[in-house]
C-alpha cells in the first residue's frame, strides 16, 4: 500500500556532528515532499519542502535530497544542535490540486549528546 | 504572522462523553486540516477543508466525529461519543493553497478515561 517510511526510529548525534535522517516512500506518482520537526507537546514545524522536479534544496543548515530513481528522501543537518532534538517527519502529497493529500511517516527521534 | 490556534490544550473525558475541539488558523488561509496523531506515530488526516466545503473526509470515523467550518475560517471538530482509542493529540493545520507547506498548532491532547 502508499506509505511513507523512516528507516531508523532513533538517531543520536554528537553536537557539532553533522545528522542524516532518511525516508523512503512508495508512491512513484507523489510530486511534493516536506520536512517537519516536532518537539515534544508542540505541532510539527515545517523545515524544509521540495518538488520532484528537483533534486536538491538547501536551507539554514539544513538539506534535502531527493532520488526519485530509488524513492528516496534525506534531511541533512549540518553542525547538529542540542534545538535540533526532536522527532522529524518525512511527507508527501498524494494526489493533485488542491485535494492532494498529506501522508507522514512514522518519524525518526533525534538525540543530539552535548 | 500569528499562527494556528487551537483550544483547549488539554481534554479528559470518561469514554461515551462528547468532546469539541477549535481551531482558528492562519489568515487568509483558505484550507484548514484536522488531523489525529496517536502516540509515537505520524499525524493522520481526518478531514480537509477549502473554505468552507468539505474536500476529503474518507478517513474521518463519521458515526462519532463531525467537523464543520462555518464561514470558512473558524473550525470545531467533534467527538460524540469518545472511545477509548480515541486518544490521541488532534492537530489542526492551515495552507494557503496546494502544494504550500501546511502550518499546524500545536494540538489538543485527549484523554479518553
Amino acid at each position: 500500500g502508499e506509505s511513507v517510511g523512516l528507516h531508523l526510529p532513533t538517531l543520536s548525534v554528537q553536537e557539532g556532528d553533522n545528522s542524516i535522517i532518511n525516508c523512503a516512500y512508495s508512491n512513484s506518482a507523489s510530486d511534493y515532499f516536506i520536512w517537519y520537526k516536532q518537539e515534544s507537546g508542540k505541532g510539527p514545524q515545517f523545515i524544509i519542502d521540495i518538488r520532484s522536479n528537483m533534486d536538491k534544496r538547501q536551507g539554514q543548515r539544513v538539506t534535502v535530497l531527493l532520488n526519485k530513481t530509488v524513492k528516496h528522501l534525506s534531511l541533512q543537518i549540518a553542525a547538529t544542535q542540542p534545538g535540533d532534538s526532536a522527532v522529524y517527519f518525512c511527507a508527501e502529497i498524494h494526489g493533485s490540486g488542491n485535494t492532494g493529500k498529506l501522508i507522514f511517516g512514522q518519524g525518526t527521534t533525534l538525540q543530539v549528546k552535548p | 504572522e500569528a499562527g494556528v490556534a487551537q483550544s483547549p490544550r488539554y481534554k479528559i473525558i470518561e469514554k461515551r462523553q462528547s468532546v469539541a475541539f477549535w481551531c482558528n488558523p492562519i489568515s487568509g488561509h483558505a484550507t484548514l486540516y484536522w488531523y489525529q496523531q496517536i502516540l509515537g506515530q505520524g499525524p493522520k488526516l481526518l478531514i480537509q477543508f477549502q473554505n468552507n466545503g468539505v474536500v476529503d473526509d474518507s478517513q474521518l470515523p463519521k458515526d462519532r466525529f463531525s467537523a464543520e467550518r462555518l464561514k470558512g475560517v473558524d473550525s470545531t471538530l467533534k467527538i460524540q461519543p469518545a472511545k477509548l482509542e480515541d486518544s490521541a493529540v488532534y492537530l489542526c493545520a492551515s495552507s494557503a493553497d496546494r502544494p504550500q507547506p501546511q502550518h499546524f498548532g500545536d494540538g489538543t491532547r485527549l484523554s479518553i478515561l
